[in-house]
């Protein structure tokens, strides 16, 4: 029973365009969310993250959007550039609890 | 400041064989996990540790055995080596458990044939 989905397996954007990926989770009591993005051959590096009493999160090119009542999140990366490709994956936690990622999502930005 | 180390990058293992994959933080993070991440799938915890001498289970822990003699080093046993066990195994640290950011490894892919 996956706690966290990311239903797009792949994504493909034009370089310049937005990116927009999406995350739906089914346990109410998550309180915190991150992103993590992964280079082929390496370790995930964390990207962006949200508080649940916060609705948007900004850095930069990447933006985050919390629905709580819809129990989804998204990333936003604006404007995308070739070297944002890699797999991104949501994960979500409470904040005594680990983290559980979702299965990913490749990007790809097309030059 | 090397951060989060694994060893080794690839191994390839025979059915029954055992090996161990070893980490190492120089964070001085209190909080080590392992995980391994299947194709098209999230990474999977399988181990953790809270503290040098405390582990704990992840979520699929069957088939491994950790350690953790010292704040830095978090090695991961496979015994009996099975082919389901081939997949890519990640370690990481974090400060502490909970909403901070995990420093993940370049990770260990293994094949089991």
């Amino acid at each position: 029973d996956q706690q966290v989905k990311q239903n797009s397996p792949s994504l493909s954007v034009q370089e310049g365009r937005i990116s927009i990926l999406n995350c739906d989770y089914t346990n109410s009591m998550f309180d915190y969310f991150l992103w993590y993005k992964k280079y082929p051959a390496e370790g995930p590096t964390f990207l962006i993250s949200i508080s649940s009493i916060k609705d948007k999160n900004e850095d930069g090119r990447f933006t985050v959007f919390l629905n709580k009542s819809a129990k989804h999140l998204s990333l936003h990366i604006v404007p995308s550039q070739p070297g944002d490709s890699a797999v991104y994956f949501c994960a979500t936690q409470t904040s005594y609890d680990k983290v559980i990622f979702g299965p990913g999502t490749s990007l790809s930005v097309i030059p | 400041n090397a951060g989060v180390t694994q060893t080794p990058k690839f191994r390839i293992l025979k059915i029954g064989q055992s090996m161990t994959l070893q980490c190492t933080q120089d964070m001085n993070h209190n909080y080590m996990y392992w995980y391994r991440q299947d194709p098209g799938m999230g990474l999977k915890l399988i181990y953790y540790s809270v503290g040098a001498g405390i582990t704990d289970k992840g979520e699929v822990p069957n088939g491994y055995n950790v350690s953790r003699s010292t704040t830095e080093d978090f090695p991961l046993r496979l015994e009996l080596a099975a082919p389901s066990q081939t997949s890519v195994y990640f370690c990481a640290s974090s400060n502490r458990v909970g909403t901070d950011t995990q420093y993940f490894g370049p990770g260990t892919r293994l094949t089991v044939l």
